[in-house]
């Protein structure tokens, strides 16, 4: 059993359309980072979030913490093919010198 | 900036063979991780290392040992490979996992 989960696995859309993306567990965590990882590439940090209800934006992405730090989603406004990529939700694990991943979110921006 | 650099990028081995996986960061990070990654499961760590000198198993670490030769260096071998290590292996580093992992940009193994 997976300890993070994240929906839908696979989204393809339409170039400017909206879209969200969720990282759901059943523990609560003290924060919570979320990674795009492109093709070839590793992943890169997006985001990390701390606070319970904490809300982060970053240009057309939008992060929320969950109010009881158990989930988070991911909103993106206007998706361009530029956002195409795999999206990690990732959080600090047993002595949290360590980080576990969800299976990630697969999103494809159609021009 | 170089951050985490891997090496080799490509590998092939035939069943039974050894290799070491090469990382190094230029970042002065004190955490070095190692992970695999395949289709459908995500990034499964194999083993990390908190800090020079120390080294501990992740999620799925049989089949591999690690060596932290300082603190810049962080290798990963196979001693005898199998075709289940297929897979992209991913190195990475941290200052603290607050701060999130620094990746490198992947070595694809295939072991045939």
């Amino acid at each position: 059993t997976q300890l993070l989960e994240q929906s839908p696995q696979f989204l393809s859309i339409q170039e400017g359309e909206n879209l969200t993306v969720y990282c759901n567990s059943s523990s609560v965590f003290s924060s919570l980072q979320w990674y795009r990882q492109e093709p070839g590439e590793g992943p890169v940090l997006l985001v990390t979030v701390v606070t319970g209800g904490e809300v982060k934006k970053l240009k057309r992405l939008t992060f929320q913490f969950g109010d009881a730090r158990k989930d988070s989603s991911l909103h993106i406004t206007a998706a361009q093919p530029g956002d195409t990529g795999l999206y990690l939700c990732a959080v600090p694990y047993s002595s949290a010198s360590k980080i576990i991943f969800g299976s990630g979110t697969r999103l494809s921006i159609r021009p | 900036n170089a951050g985490v650099t891997q090496t080799p990028k490509f590998q092939v081995l035939k069943t039974g063979q050894s290799m070491t996986l090469q990382c190094a960061q230029d970042m002065n990070h004190n955490s070095m991780y190692w992970y695999r990654q395949d289709p459908g499961m995500g990034l499964r760590l194999i083993y990390y290392s908190a800090s020079e000198g120390t080294t501990d198993k992740g999620e799925v670490p049989n089949g591999y040992n690690v060596s932290r030769l300082n603190k810049r260096e962080f290798s990963l071998r196979l001693e005898s490979a199998a075709p289940s290590q297929t897979s992209v292996y991913f190195c990475a580093s941290s200052v603290a996992v607050l701060y999130g992992y620094t990746f490198g940009s992947g070595t694809r193994l295939t072991v045939v």
